[in-house]
């Protein structure tokens, strides 16, 4: 079946700007996670949503990010006001959440670069 | 904090060596842990979880990895590597008390010569 899709699949963006990053979880996937993977920091948590729950968003490292899911599928991160220490690869990853544990499947990647 | 620790940063060996990765990671309560390889332009791949029962867990391609609760560790090994297998090796830790995030080591970068 479908993975986890993200787009775009890569992004160039000025400092200053504000830049939306995409996420298809795996149908049925009930649990969606954000994390981003950099140079100086390896990979790292973001935020989670978890069916209707209120987000987990202790990793978010600034407020100028923020996530939302619609529907309980689609989600989207934003990162406004970009700064050159945001660039990284931005990762996706859902599973399903009722019972458990279960694995996280990643999706590809965004490769956001701040120039 | 918890945190996962990974020892080595970079393995080069020979087709057909041993493999051993270490991963020790500091929290004292109920754990899922998971080893994840990223192979060149891939990406993130599950290769084995433990999740309760058998300490020791089987995983895709030949890779097995133990955990020693006494030891906070969850060691990935596999017996005899191959080119493909070159790739980076991450452990992560799910802790049970914090919700369902990864907690991931710095990474392995593995690379195996023919």
């Amino acid at each position: 079946g479908a993975g986890v899709s993200q787009s775009p699949s890569n992004k160039v963006t000025e400092k200053g700007k504000d830049v939306e990053l995409r996420c298809d979880p795996i149908s049925g996937h009930t649990a969606l996670y954000w994390y981003r993977q950099s140079l100086g920091q390896g990979l790292e948590f973001l935020i989670y949503f978890q069916g209707n729950s209120a987000p987990d968003k202790s990793g978010l490292p600034s407020d100028r990010f923020s996530a939302e899911r619609t529907g309980g599928s689609v989600s989207t991160l934003t990162i406004q006001r970009t700064q050159q220490e945001d660039s990284a690869v931005y990762l996706c990853a859902s599973s399903p959440s009722e019972g458990g544990p279960y694995e996280q499947y990643f999706g590809p990647g965004t490769r956001l670069t701040v120039t | 904090a918890q945190s996962v620790s990974q020892h080595n940063h970079h393995v080069i060996l020979s087709e057909a060596a041993s493999l051993e990765l270490g991963c020790n990671y500091s929290y004292g309560g109920t754990v899922n842990l998971f080893w994840y390889v990223q192979y060149p332009g891939q990406h993130l791949q599950l290769l084995l979880k433990y999740f309760s029962g058998d300490p020791l867990v089987k995983g895709i391609k030949g890779f097995e990895a133990e955990f020693i609760k006494s030891k906070f560790s969850f060691n990935l090994r596999k017996p005899s590597v191959q080119w493909s297998d070159t790739a980076e090796y991450f452990c992560a830790v799910i802790i049970k008390a914090a919700g369902n995030k990864l907690t991931f080591g710095g990474g392995t970068r593995v690379l195996v010569k023919p």
